[in-house]
């Protein structure tokens, strides 16, 4: 069963619009999470992540990501999106297997932004 | 990506045929990974080692095999290459999850 889940496959945001990309996890009580971005033709760049502490986490190119708990949840913020943001953002989660430690990302969710 | 290298970059191969790439690191990180990447699908684990010759698989291990012989390198293996194997492949490195992950710049692989 999926670990990471993406629900939007697709998201467009006209540019200086705010924007949420939804991520929900499913292991631990204590996840350790992640946001990665990948632009065409890139490999993956880390934009923030959580293991423990303040469950509002800054990251670079001035994203965000808010961990709740109750709704299983890692959701990726920002305020006002630039066109430089259009990629595809991948969460992610460790999963420890017998404490041997694996990355599960979600499936994705591409973000396209107009002018 | 700094301290982690893969090998080769892109690569054509006939269908049936053995295929090896190569992920190469200088960081003696003790875990490393291979996934795949599809469209609609993500990154996908194949084969993970957190060791030397201490391997596990991952989600889509069949008709992959790993290697790793040395902490440096990490190995993997298409016995018989087959067109549903064409995708972008990545390795990472992490000497612990919460001391981060370094992904190398990714293999393009095409089975024709």
């Amino acid at each position: 069963a999926q670990s990471v889940t993406q629900p939007d496959i697709h998201i467009t945001v006209s540019e200086g619009a705010s924007l949420e990309l939804r991520c929900n996890y499913s292991y631990g009580a204590t996840p350790y999470l992640f946001w990665y971005v990948q632009s065409p033709g890139q490999g993956l760049q880390l934009l923030l992540k959580y293991f423990s502490g303040d469950t509002l986490v800054q990251g670079i190119k001035g994203f965000e990501a808010e961990f709740k708990r109750s709704q299983s949840s890692f959701n990726l913020r920002k305020p006002s999106v630039h066109w430089s943001d259009a990629a595809e953002y991948f969460c992610a989660e460790i999963i420890s297997n017998f404490g041997n430690e694996k990355l599960t990302f979600g499936t994705g969710t591409r973000l396209t932004i107009i002018p | 990506d700094a301290g982690i290298t893969q090998s080769p970059r892109h690569k054509v191969t006939e269908t049936g045929t053995p295929v090896t790439l190569r992920c190469h690191q200088t960081e003696n990180h003790r875990y490393m990974y291979w996934y795949r990447q599809d469209p609609g699908h993500g990154l996908r684990l194949i084969h993970y080692s957190y060791g030397v010759k201490d391997t596990d698989k991952g989600e889509v291990s069949d008709g992959y095999s790993v290697s790793r012989s040395k902490t440096e390198d990490f190995l993997l293996t298409l016995e018989s290459a087959t067109s549903s194997q064409t995708s972008v492949y990545f390795c990472a490195i992490s000497e612990r999850g919460n001391y981060g992950y370094t992904f190398g710049s990714g293999t393009r692989l095409t089975v024709v």
